[in-house]
């Protein structure tokens, strides 16, 4: 079974501190996805970034950065110098890589982030 | 954008009454989902597509039946709704092809009284 742990369910933090969004995950499939999905207080899903299995090389994205550990079933997020903008709701997300499961995806409950001015 | 359209985007319904979501692609993706939201659970997949008339169930399917008669739509019906339904539903697309990211619309808030 597939299964995404995000074990913060809130985090609270001052404008400009750097904040870490955790992400666990569990499957037993090799070929496998791995995303960060944001929603604002708007509603929408958007999405962040894709990494397969394959890739664990980190990204760094302006502020944003992903640390993907396969020994440890880890996908981690970065803010660094956090913003009131980034106040939202955070996913992240395991998804499948082949036959007709394509695409579907296992959800974490999400990480409420506040970002404090 | 994706160009992806839920309807309705709001709806007040009773329990027991049936409630048809229509997504709406115009990206000829081949693969579409169908997601549910609530608190403490993230997003939770009911139904997906996997191409014209090719569906199968997903984590939370009880209760709940699709339909895609064309590539551009994928109809999620309520046969009889509770309010258990009661949620945000969001729709989204992907397509292995085109390398493109799973994508997701704007989200439908059903109420079921």
């Amino acid at each position: 079974a597939q299964k995404v742990t995000q074990a913060q369910t809130e985090i609270s933090v001052v404008e400009k501190e750097d904040v870490t969004l955790d992400c666990v995950y569990e499957t037993r499939d090799t070929t496998y996805y791995l995303f960060w999905y944001k929603q604002p207080p708007s509603g929408e899903l958007v999405f962040l970034i894709r990494r397969n299995s394959f890739d664990e090389q980190n990204e760094i994205s302006g502020r944003y950065s992903w640390n993907f550990q396969k020994s440890t079933s880890s996908f981690n997020f970065t803010i660094t110098a956090s913003q009131v903008v980034d106040s939202a709701v955070y996913f992240c997300a395991l998804g499948f890589g082949g036959g007709t499961s394509y695409g579907k995806l296992t959800f974490g409950q999400g990480t409420i982030l506040t970002v404090h001015p | 954008d994706a160009g992806i359209t839920q309807s309705p985007r709001h709806k007040v319904t009773e329990t027991g009454t049936p409630v048809t979501l229509r997504c709406h692609q115009t990206e000829n993706h081949r693969y579409m989902y169908w997601y549910r939201q609530d608190p403490g659970h993230g997003l939770r997949l009911i139904h997906y597509s996997y191409g014209v008339k090719d569906t199968d169930k997903g984590e939370v399917s009880d209760g709940y039946s699709v339909s895609r008669s064309k590539t551009e739509d994928f109809l999620l019906t309520l046969e009889s709704a509770t309010s258990s339904q009661t949620s945000v539903y969001f729709c989204a697309i992907s397509d292995r092809d085109s390398n493109q990211p799973q994508h997701f619309g704007d989200g439908t808030r059903l109420s079921i009284l």
